[in-house]
């Protein structure tokens, strides 16, 4: 089955500075790679996902990138922010209503 | 209506006890998943419904009962669980249902903080 692994587990930036969480999956079949955020305490929320038929994708401050040669793909935080702290989670899938298989979060800390 | 709405959102049960979560959604969404979340780890996924049938059971113990009444709600029957069921029960439920095309878009519910005593 799809095996998804993110590095790093804790990340802590400088406020301004960017972000790079890291993922890569093994199922070649997968085809949608979402991220989502959590904050403490709260539900997991979308904050961009990408489709197997596109190398990259952005919005405002936030950009993901997917090699699916290499399998791996990439969140990019530009511009960090407070409200930027949370747990992010890479996840892969192989469409809808099938199983979306989770990475084991890294814990981004925004140092004012 | 955009939410998927649980209740109750804690639960303290006895390991002989009955009890049941609750999963509501309005937005037409003809998928709808449950998911296992321990602290500091990632949701862990038990089941999947399509179209009010069970399309997925990820080996969750029996103890785990999960019902799909109709297509705005899902339940989750608890029966004799262990102290290490305690966990964020999180239901998510997604627009498409097609196998092989589609983003699978899941919104998440705030979850059921269940503990098992």
């Amino acid at each position: 089955g799809e095996n998804v692994e993110q590095h790093p587990s804790t990340l802590s930036v400088q406020e301004g500075d960017s972000a790079v969480i890291k993922c890569t999956y093994s199922d070649s079949a997968s085809n949608y790679f979402p991220w989502y955020k959590q904050e403490l305490g709260k539900r997991p929320q979308l904050i961009i996902d990408i489709r197997s038929n596109v190398g990259e994708k952005k919005d405002q401050r936030i950009a993901v990138t997917l090699n699916k040669t290499a399998k791996h793909f990439s969140l990019h935080i530009t511009e960090t922010q407070p409200e930027d702290s949370a747990v992010y989670f890479c996840a892969a899938s192989k469409g809808s209503a099938s199983k979306i298989i989770f990475g084991s979060g890294t814990r981004l800390s925004i140092r004012p | 209506d955009t939410e998927v709405t649980q209740t109750p959102k804690h639960l303290v049960m006895g390991m002989t006890n009955k009890k049941s979560l609750k999963c509501e959604q309005h937005m037409g969404h003809r998928a709808m998943y449950w998911y296992k979340q321990k602290a500091k780890k990632p949701p862990e996924l038990m089941f999947v419904y399509s179209y009010e049938k069970l399309s997925i059971n990820e080996s969750v113990p029996s103890r785990f009962s999960p019902e799909c009444p109709n297509s705005s709600l899902l339940n989750l029957h608890l029966h004799a669980l262990q102290p290490e069921d305690s966990a964020l029960y999180l239901c998510a439920s997604s627009q498409h249902t097609t196998e092989s095309s589609g983003a699978n878009v899941l919104t998440f519910g705030a979850g059921s903080r269940l503990t098992v005593l």
